[in-house]
């Protein structure tokens, strides 16, 4: 499976900031994902990350609010900007394996959001 | 709409039990099912994966019975031990080229000693 590294691991933030979120990975991915787990909630795609392209938001999140870059096939970045507590999340970096038949789908360590 | 429904919320079972979670689903077009754990602090790690072909998939104590019919499948845990207390999430993708994972609400285990 993919090594996926995440930076920052957690951050503390004020209201009206924006926050960029990176995802490293130890390999060429082709599909990467940025995904959102509210305190005590299951998970949430937020958009996937096209390689040279303008991200893929799912409905309910928007790119003025979440940034996405994706310069490369082994990096991308998630911005959450103007930020309310009700962003307030664990922010969660996903990419689907190349190898073998499982194409199986791998998560970051996650990015804890608090914003104050 | 929550297109993957999860079962229990939560449970607990004592060392030596078998954990068993619930998830049914309604899209025919999903075609790949993993499961996923977490713990506190943690991201999600994949812990075993099923497609629709096959009925039942067993990785050690982890195994995913698999009800196409139904549109149901479910993970057992056998001999639970306390370190499987975590969180678990179930999860569907699919169908062709389509990489989204749609996730169930999740289920609290508890393995006590």
């Amino acid at each position: 499976s993919a090594v996926i590294s995440q930076k920052p691991s957690r951050d503390i933030c004020q209201r009206g900031t924006s926050l960029t979120i990176q995802c490293q990975v130890d390999s060429q991915v082709t599909m990467m994902f940025w995904y959102r787990q509210q305190p005590g909630q299951s998970l949430t795609l937020i958009a996937t990350a096209n390689q040279g392209s303008e991200a893929t938001y799912e409905s309910g999140f928007v790119i003025d609010k979440f940034p996405i870059s994706r310069p490369n096939l082994t990096f991308s970045t998630l911005t959450v900007s103007n930020m309310s507590p009700e962003d307030s999340s664990i922010y969660l970096c996903s990419v689907v394996g190349t190898s073998g038949a499982s194409l199986g789908q791998f998560f970051g360590p996650g990015t804890r959001l608090t914003v104050l | 709409q929550q297109q993957v429904k999860q079962s229990p919320q939560s449970l607990i079972v004592q060392k030596g039990g078998i954990s068993i979670i619930n998830c049914a689903y309604e899209n025919t077009a999903f075609d790949y099912f993993p499961w996923y754990q977490q713990f506190p602090g943690k991201g999600p790690a994949l812990l075993i994966a099923i497609r629709p072909d096959v009925s039942e998939k067993k990785e050690g104590r982890f195994t995913i019975s698999f009800n196409k019919s139904a549109k149901q499948f479910s993970l057992h845990i056998m001999d639970s031990q306390p370190g499987d207390s975590a969180t678990y999430f179930c999860a569907a993708r699919g169908g062709r080229r389509d990489y989204k994972l749609s996730f169930g609400a999740g289920t609290t285990v508890t393995v006590r000693a």
